[in-house]
Formats: C-alpha cells, sequence, structure tokens
C-alpha cells in the first residue's frame, strides 16, 4: 500500500483565496483524521471521520474551515477565505479500529502558507 | 501533556548511547498512549504504543515505561543511531474517543 496520500505537498496562495487540501487513505481504513501542525501549537486535531461521517468536529479553528469525505477513499479540507495565519503544515492521517488500536499513519502533509 | 510552546526540548546523544525521551501527562483519565517519530518534511510515524494496564512494552530497540502515579511516560531507544535523529512525540488517548492529544515534542539529535 502505498500510505496516505496528501496533495498538494506545497501551496502557496493570497490571503482571501479558496484553499482545498486533498487526502486518500489507507485503503480499508474506516476512520480519517485531519491535523493541523505549527510551531506555537504542535500537532492539534481539527476533525476525524469514521465510516465517512465527521465524528468531532470540535478542533476545526472557524467556519472558515470545512471537510468533507464523500467516500471511503478520498477526504477535503477546505479553507475560504484563507488567513496568513492559516499557514501551517496540515495532516491526514487514517486508521483501522482493531480491538481498540489507535495507531493512526499520517500522509506526508500539505505545507500551506497564505501570504 | 499538551503544553506548547516556542521552543522544543533538545536531547543531544552519542550515536550508539542510550537515549530516554519523557513525557508528562496531564489526563488520569487517559488509557492509551503512543510514541510518534517525526523526520523532517515527514508525517509522524508510529513507533510503540502501551495501554494503561501496562507498565513497561519492548519493542525492537525501544522502550515504553509508563508510570500512572505520577503520570509520566517516557521512550527509551537503545543503542541510538544517527537515523534515529527526529522529534519525538507523546499522545493519549481516552476511552472510546479517537482523539489523539499530543504533547509539544522532543528533539534528539545524535552526534556521529
Amino acid at each position: 500500500d502505498a500510505g496516505v496520500i496528501q496533495s498538494p505537498r506545497h501551496e502557496v496562495t493570497e490571503m482571501g483565496q479558496e484553499v482545498t487540501l486533498r487526502c486518500k487513505p489507507i485503503s480499508g481504513h474506516d476512520y480519517l483524521f485531519w491535523y493541523r501542525q505549527t510551531m506555537m501549537r504542535g500537532l492539534e486535531l481539527l476533525i476525524y471521520f469514521n465510516n465517512n461521517v465527521p465524528i468531532d468536529d470540535s478542533g476545526m479553528p472557524e467556519d472558515r474551515f470545512s471537510a468533507k469525505m464523500p467516500n471511503a477513499s478520498f477526504s477535503t479540507l477546505k479553507i475560504q477565505p484563507s488567513e496568513p495565519r492559516d499557514s501551517a503544515v496540515y495532516f491526514c492521517a487514517s486508521s483501522l479500529l482493531t480491538s481498540g488500536a489507535s495507531e493512526a499513519f499520517f500522509g506526508q502533509g500539505t505545507r500551506l502558507t497564505v501570504v | 501533556g499538551e503544553s506548547v510552546g516556542l521552543h522544543l526540548p533538545t536531547l543531544s546523544v552519542q550515536e550508539g548511547d542510550n537515549s530516554i525521551i519523557n513525557c508528562a501527562y496531564s489526563n488520569s483519565a487517559s488509557d492509551y498512549f503512543i510514541w510518534y517519530k517525526q523526520e523532517s518534511g515527514k508525517g509522524p510515524q508510529f513507533i510503540i504504543d502501551i495501554r494503561s494496564n501496562m507498565d513497561k512494552r519492548q519493542g525492537q530497540r525501544v522502550t515504553v515505561l509508563l508510570n500512572k502515579t505520577v503520570k509520566h511516560l517516557s521512550l527509551q531507544i537503545a543503542a541510538t543511531q544517527p537515523g534515529d535523529s527526529a522529534v519525538y512525540f507523546c499522545a493519549e488517548k481516552r476511552g472510546s474517543n479517537y482523539k489523539l492529544t499530543f504533547g509539544k515534542g522532543t528533539l534528539l539529535t545524535v552526534n556521529p
């Protein structure tokens, strides 16, 4: 398996523009997570899905952020409009619940820069 | 724990030495802990996990120790190699909530 695949790897956009980050989880995994990583706040969970259904979106910072999972093999995280403070590395991770294990496999991340 | 800040704790060791990376967690209800390794430009990678009903677990060259009395977790790496240089995060989970809470990380540098 190729692991969790994220695109793009790098994104530079102007303030006010819409940004869409994409994730393909590992086939067969039933949980998908979106994290944001910054030097100031470390790794923060934004939202996670179970069987394509959003379970906990309490980490989504503002209404400007939205996430969807239209099917088991694809998820998007959208920021509209983007702001400079959204600059961070965004990670997608997936896992398969077996006996309560929670090992999450992370993608390579998308480095977002909003100027 | 969940504390975050501008500066990562750092640990510098000589190649071949053993490394011990520490983590304090704040939630006594946490029942599952994971150590992740993050190399520059990559996503976190699972190393080892431990449940709260255990106090020690061993993997290949790594050992995790859990002290629930003082809410402390440690990762021991035996015979540290240059390829072990990375940021190491502990993460905790509570109950059936699959939200992992990450610590701020420790930067390990292995000197040849």
